[in-house]
């Protein structure tokens, strides 16, 4: 079972314009929730977090909205760039009790 | 200061054979974890460990896979008699805290793992 969904494959996006990027969490043990971006043949690297003790976090372009009663987060690129391509994971976490568990993941693509 | 560093980046090995991948964690950190990635799907967590312990091993398959992290050297993750079900994109990465708070993990770039 998906305890951590992101129903979009894939997304795509003009440059310059708005990227939303969902996830949908099943576990309301979960805390701590994760955005990673990754390039083809690259690890994951982190991009943002919110603790669930916040309903946005944002920094520079990029910010993460959480709805905890509907289970619910999502990423926000403005504006979006043709470098912003790339994988997007979101991830959660039972703070220390549990390693992080990740979606499927969402590929964006920003065409210029 | 390197970042975790995972070797080799490709590895072919033939069913039956066995994969050994190896990965150092970033500077200071205790906390190891490995992921697995399959074609077109997302990261699945198979084990955590800290020095010498295996915390969590939930995600690892009974047979076969097994993983360490000596007091010193890097962690090895080892499949024995690999079957083409078992070729994917393995990743390790590493905290500094148990909890992944401030930042979560720092992932290496991978093993890509091919059986032929």
């Amino acid at each position: 079972d998906q305890q951590v969904k992101q129903n979009s494959p894939s997304l795509s996006v003009q440059e310059g314009r708005i990227s939303i990027l969902n996830c949908d969490y099943t576990n309301s043990m979960f805390d701590y929730f994760l955005w990673y971006k990754k390039y083809p043949a690259e690890g994951p690297t982190f991009l943002i977090s919110i603790s669930s003790i916040k309903d946005k976090n944002e920094d520079g372009r990029f910010t993460v909205f959480l709805n905890k009663s509907a289970k619910h987060l999502s990423l926000h690129i403005v504006p979006s760039q043709p470098g912003d391509s790339a994988v997007y994971f979101c991830a959660a976490s039972d703070t220390g009790n549990t390693p992080l568990v990740f979606g499927k993941g969402t590929r964006l693509s920003v065409i210029a | 200061n390197a970042g975790v560093m995972q070797n080799p980046r490709h590895l072919v090995r033939r069913r039956g054979q066995e994969a050994r991948l190896r990965c150092s964690p970033m500077k200071g950190h205790s906390h190891v974890y490995w992921y697995r990635q399959l074609p077109e799907e997302g990261l699945k967590f198979m084990v955590y460990l800290q020095k010498e312990n295996i915390i969590d091993e939930s995600g690892m398959p009974k047979e076969r896979f097994s993983a360490e992290f000596p007091k010193e050297g890097p962690s090895i993750l080892r499949i024995q008699q690999v079957v083409r079900g078992d070729s994917a994109a393995y990743f390790c990465a590493s905290s500094l805290r148990r909890t992944g708070l401030d930042g979560g993990y720092t992932f290496g770039s991978g093993t890509r793992l091919t059986v032929v």
